[in-house]
């Protein structure tokens, strides 16, 4: 499985923008991006995936490089809920049917009042 | 809509017993993975379960297995209990039309396991 680096931890302030930076180097042409967070005491949960293009949804913004190297989590304005643990994990779209997730270490993030 | 529902969500066991954990996905989806959380290797893959199947499996010894039923709830057991199992155990389901790795997965809230 194609590795993801991300730092250990990072911190903002509430309602400033935060950009969680992932790197991974050797994805290959069939991986997929995902990013998911883990809320203190909670299960993961998906924030947003994508391939090539820069994608947007009601939780976040992932932006990605032109050669695909590396990739850009950005919580537009973030708030104290948004305090996580955040997985940057690449999926072979080419392992049909299969729900694999391979978690690395991820970013802790605190968020300031 | 319900969520993934996972019991018992505490348990305490001691070292060789075994231990049973379930999930109930929700509703109209068929494949259901497992993961195991600890804070020295994180999370980590067990097994995954569609239709009933195996169809995919981490590196995990034999001693942690599983099961799928025709209502896609879910079972993993843990047999031989170690201190080291301690751990939050996951399940996570997604729906059938899912795009090939492109679908999320919805995680309970686990099971936390403490082998004593």
């Amino acid at each position: 499985d194609a590795k993801t680096t991300q730092p250990n931890s990072m911190e903002s302030n509430e309602e400033e923008p935060v950009h969680l930076p992932c790197n991974h180097s050797t994805i290959s042409g069939t991986d997929y991006i995902h990013w998911y967070r883990q809320l203190p005491s909670q299960g993961p949960e998906y924030v947003i995936h994508g391939l090539t293009s820069n994608v947007n949804n009601r939780m976040a913004s992932l932006a990605i490089a032109e050669d695909r190297k590396s990739s850009t989590l950005i919580l537009h304005r973030a708030t104290l809920r948004d305090a996580a643990v955040y997985y940057c994990i690449l999926r072979d779209r080419g392992i049909q049917g299969a729900q694999k997730l391979v978690f690395g270490q991820g970013t802790r993030l605190t968020i300031n009042p | 809509k319900a969520g993934v529902t996972q019991t018992p969500r505490y348990l305490i066991k001691t070292r060789g017993q075994q231990v049973t954990l379930s999930c109930s996905p929700i509703s109209g989806h068929r494949s259901v993975s497992w993961y195991q959380q600890t804070p020295g290797q994180g999370l980590q893959f067990l097994f995954e379960y569609f239709s009933e199947t195996q169809r995919n499996k981490g590196n995990f010894p034999g001693r942690f297995s599983g099961r799928q039923f025709s209502n896609s709830r879910s079972e993993m057991n843990v047999s031989t209990l170690e201190l080291g199992d301690s751990a939050l155990y996951l399940c996570a389901s997604s729906p059938p039309t899912a795009s090939r790795n492109t679908g999320e997965l919805f995680f309970g809230e686990g099971s936390r396991l403490t082998v004593l």
